[in-house]
């Protein structure tokens, strides 16, 4: 029944380290998003697909590297780890109908150590 | 968001009205939007409004708009102990699917 949801939803791991999240939405939306929000609760866009194309790839290091196998996935890879990832990671989807009105997940909050 | 602006926290009593302010400095923005995010939770949208409107009542929320000041505000009338959260505010420019929020006040709501 969850319209919007990530995994895991913990993930604790080490520098250097190789990681995925994973977000499933069961809306029928067109377009997902990722979202990185920091301790102080700034939320920041990555990355949107649309129908698996990238359309929005903000100011990211290359080691996020996301993948849409279809649009109702969107997962995103992060190489080499840094302690500055650790974040909550949001998920989002929309319609194309309205934009703004955006679905989140519950989040997946990565701690590297 | 560098681009959109909130104050950082309000402390309201129970039954009170609360009022969150927010600024924002492009003035092609379409619709803007107030999201709220519980602890631990995503953010979920609470209500919008399009940027010819001045005025949007939803029960016991009133969204205020003053695009000549770029001034957006949310106004929760007889504020709940579950009503303490984060408010987000975010605009959506005239092309594209993306939103740009703002830094968030966390409400805390005293008995």
């Amino acid at each position: 029944d969850t319209a919007v949801s990530q995994t895991p939803k913990y993930l604790v791991t080490q520098m250097g380290n190789d990681k995925s999240i994973k977000c499933e939405q069961n809306l029928g939306h067109d377009t997902m998003y990722w979202y990185k929000q920091d301790s102080k609760k700034f939320l920041k866009i990555m990355f949107s697909y649309n129908n698996k194309e990238l359309i929005i790839n903000e100011t990211v290091p290359n080691r996020f590297s996301p993948k849409s196998p279809d649009k109702a996935h969107l997962n995103l890879h992060i190489n080499s780890l840094e302690l500055g990832d650790s974040a909550v990671y949001f998920c989002a989807s929309t319609s194309d109908y309205h934009p703004g009105e955006q679905y989140f997940g519950p989040g997946t909050r990565l701690t590297v150590t | 968001g560098e681009d959109v602006e909130q104050s950082l926290f309000l402390s309201v009593r129970e039954g009170d009205s609360s009022v969150i302010n927010c600024t924002y400095t492009d003035s092609s923005s379409t619709y803007l939007y107030w999201y709220k995010q519980e602890p631990g939770a995503g953010l979920q949208l609470l209500t919008y409004i399009f940027s010819n409107m001045d005025m949007k009542q939803d029960q016991r929320l009133t969204v205020l708009l003053n695009k000549k000041d770029k001034h957006l505000s949310l106004r929760i009338a007889d504020t709940q102990t579950g009503d303490s959260a984060i408010y987000f505010c975010a605009e959506r420019r005239a092309a594209g699917n993306k939103l740009t929020f703002g830094g968030g006040t966390r409400v805390l709501v005293k008995p």
